[in-house]
């Protein structure tokens, strides 16, 4: 167990929809970083918080948004689902005063039908 | 361009035997390297990473890597490899001063009996 939490496990949803996910970094950790995992696309770094405010961005399509909140989860915003977005996405988090050492969590899995 | 490549997208050994996965990076600037482990409806979990000082590194599992700045590589190795390593395995690469991570494609370690 990383101790990173992210909800839900499972996702599914139609085309043109909107889902959140969400993740819970581990205790003390300030950074929290979206991965998406497919098939096609290999794992996809999207996008990185670091106490609140958006730090680096990948990947991400500009229909998808996240935040980092006050008590630092964050969420990330997926809109206008296309079968495509279907994949596995990572939340990881580190605390960003040791280097580089990301935990990640369990994933959420979208299926977009 | 920063990129990482494991050229092996499937690797099949018997129970007992060395194996080796194969991970080169291309880079103009220091790099710090991780292997990752993905098992079966799993999250990443850090197998083992180089940040600086001796370039062979060791994981609790009997895993081990060597950073070849030459050669651009770092490898990962193991003696006698057991059912229970099935998985899929990620090499990854943080440039210097980012926290951001960029992921090999994985490779598919299949152990048979």
């Amino acid at each position: 167990d990383s101790g990173v939490t992210q909800t839900p496990k499972h996702l599914i949803t139609a085309t043109g929809q909107r889902v959140t996910l969400r993740c819970s970094p581990r205790s003390g950790d300030l950074s929290v970083y979206w991965y998406q995992q497919s098939l096609d696309q290999g794992l996809q770094f999207l996008i990185q918080y670091y106490n609140g405010e958006e730090r680096a961005k990948g990947n991400i399509l500009e229909r998808f948004s996240a935040q980092q909140f006050p008590d630092l989860h964050s969420e990330l915003n997926l809109s206008s689902l296309e079968l495509g977005d279907s994949a596995l996405y990572f939340c990881a988090s580190s605390v960003s005063g040791t280097p580089y050492e990301q935990y990640f969590g369990p994933g959420t899995r979208l299926t977009v039908t | 361009a920063q990129s990482v490549t494991q050229l092996d997208s499937q690797v099949p050994v018997f129970e007992e035997a060395p194996v080796e996965l194969r991970c080169n990076y291309s880079s103009s600037v220091s790099v710090y390297l991780f292997w990752y482990v993905q098992y079966p409806n799993q999250g990443l979990q850090l197998l083992l990473k180089y940040l600086s000082g001796s370039t062979l590194v060791e994981s609790i599992n009997g895993f081990e890597a060597e950073f070849n700045k030459s050669q651009t590589s770092f490898h990962l190795r193991k003696p006698s490899v057991h059912i229970s390593d099935t998985a899929e395995y990620f090499c990854a690469v943080s440039f210097y001063n980012t926290d951001k991570l960029i992921f090999g494609t994985g490779t598919r370690l299949q152990v048979f009996p």
